[in-house]
């Protein structure tokens, strides 16, 4: 069956630094890939997305990669700040339509 | 403003007694969903709605239902939860659900005694 999952379950940086979270997926099929953050005790909330003829987007200090021949998707934030604090979680558009999540990433900033 | 409202925020309930969850929204969107997520995990998707169709997921216990009584407002009913069914519910919507973003309300973090 499809999956999408993280290579590293927590991340942590220092304030300021750079920050590259990554995800791997299975369904070649897939063709639309959003990440979200999630902060505690709140519903996830949209960062950036990425469709699949496509192998960059930027935001305003996130960019999102999408390496197809590997199934590889990342997430790059720049500047870190206390406030990126938050599990990051990818996930795909699969069969049906459906948005299936990755197992998330927690991302830890340092002051 | 908030687009997808969810209520209760929390909601304690007792082993076996039912219990309902709500979910509206502001964005005249086509389909809503029900996500549960348990604690450090990803939310799973339980069902949705494509305006009055309901989509069940094939893994969706059979005490899960849902209603969507009308564009706004759908509802997950749980018919007689058990400790395992404690999480954070999560309602979602999409315009038509091709190839979009959802957008989530707060959830709904349900303890069940």
């Amino acid at each position: 069956g499809e999956s999408v999952g993280l290579h590293l379950p927590t991340l942590s940086v220092q304030e300021g630094d750079n920050s590259i979270i990554n995800c791997a997926y299975s369904n070649s099929a897939s063709d639309y890939f959003i990440w979200y953050k999630q902060e505690s005790g709140k519903g996830p909330q949209f960062i950036i997305d990425i469709r699949s003829n496509m192998d960059k987007r930027q935001g305003q200090r996130v960019t999102v990669l999408l390496n197809k021949t590997v199934k590889h998707l990342s997430l790059q934030i720049a500047a870190t700040q206390p406030g990126d604090s938050a599990v990051y979680f990818c996930a795909e558009m699969g069969w049906g339509n459906k948005l299936v999540f990755g197992a998330g990433t927690i991302l830890r900033v340092k002051s | 403003d908030a687009m997808v409202i969810q209520n209760p925020r929390y909601q304690v309930t007792q082993f076996g007694k039912p219990v309902t969850l709500s979910c509206s929204q502001t964005l005249n969107h086509n389909v809503m969903y029900w996500y549960q997520q348990k604690s450090s995990q990803a939310p799973k998707l339980l069902f949705h709605y494509y305006d009055k169709d309901f989509n069940n997921e094939a893994d969706t216990p059979d005490n899960f239902q849902s209603r969507r009584p009308n564009t706004s407002f759908c509802f997950l009913d749980i018919r007689s939860p058990g400790l395992g069914d404690a999480a954070m519910y999560l309602c979602a919507t999409s315009l038509d659900g091709t190839n979009e973003k959802l957008f989530f309300g707060s959830g709904t973090q349900l303890s069940v005694l």
